[in-house]
């Protein structure tokens, strides 16, 4: 069974400049999440999608950050425009159950973002 | 505070010392618990559930404590692939959506 997939896989960007990253979940997997983990710290989510329907959010800036899971599979994640703290590792990762008990979540290898 | 909190180590061992783990979190409601795994620039990968009972996985044995809100993760026989960073994980109450909560890991390296 293939994995998450996540491109690209590194980006350096200077700030100010936008960003977009994308995720193709597990098949059939109609969870999707979005984290951000910066350097010496574990992930934090940032949203999640219940397939194309957010189900939190309250963790995205959402003055520059926006996601979207149009047709309730593949997804993107943008920043615009970054900052220097928008330097991390963005994990995606997916989930099989849509509700109910805590089943595994799979991640993706993470886009490594730089902005200089 | 953080909801869920570690000691962040590093923790360096000899090859076939017996290390443990200790996390605690703020949330008394926090339905589910994990052990994931972190390898060097790679993704989190789970390593095991946790349940109040106490569960083991071979040379990895984790307890939960929900009166103290304390859960540990204790591995034996240490290998040199056990090196990774690990991170304690809960699910807090939040209607029905499986929510993870990361700590921010514990550092483990193991040395010949």
């Amino acid at each position: 069974e293939a994995g998450v997939a996540q491109s690209p896989r590194y980006k350096i960007i200077e700030k100010r400049q936008s960003v977009a990253f994308w995720c193709n979940p597990i098949s059939g997997h109609a969870t999707l999440y979005w984290y951000q983990q910066i350097l010496g710290q574990g992930p934090k989510l940032l949203i999640q999608f219940q397939n194309n329907g957010v189900v939190d959010d309250s963790q995205l800036p959402k003055d520059r950050f926006s996601a979207e899971r149009l047709k309730g599979v593949d997804s993107t994640l943008k920043i615009q425009p970054a900052k220097l703290e928008d330097s991390a590792v963005y994990l995606c990762a997916s989930r099989h159950q849509g509700t109910g008990d805590a089943d595994t979540q799979y991640f993706g290898p993470g886009t490594r973002l730089t902005v200089l | 505070r953080k909801e869920v909190e570690q000691d962040p180590g590093p923790f360096n061992v000899p090859e076939g010392a017996t290390v443990a783990f200790n996390c605690t979190y703020s949330n008394s409601a926090s339905q589910s618990f994990f052990w994931y795994r972190q390898d060097c620039r790679k993704e989190p990968k789970l390593l095991m559930s946790v349940y109040s009972s106490g569960n083991e996985d071979g040379r990895f044995t984790a307890q939960l404590n929900r009166a103290s809100q304390y859960i540990s993760l204790l591995i034996r026989d240490s290998k040199l692939s056990d090196s990774a960073t690990y991170l304690c994980v809960v699910t807090p109450f939040s209607g029905g959506y499986n929510k993870l909560i990361f700590g921010a890991g514990t550092r483990l390296a193991v040395h010949p």
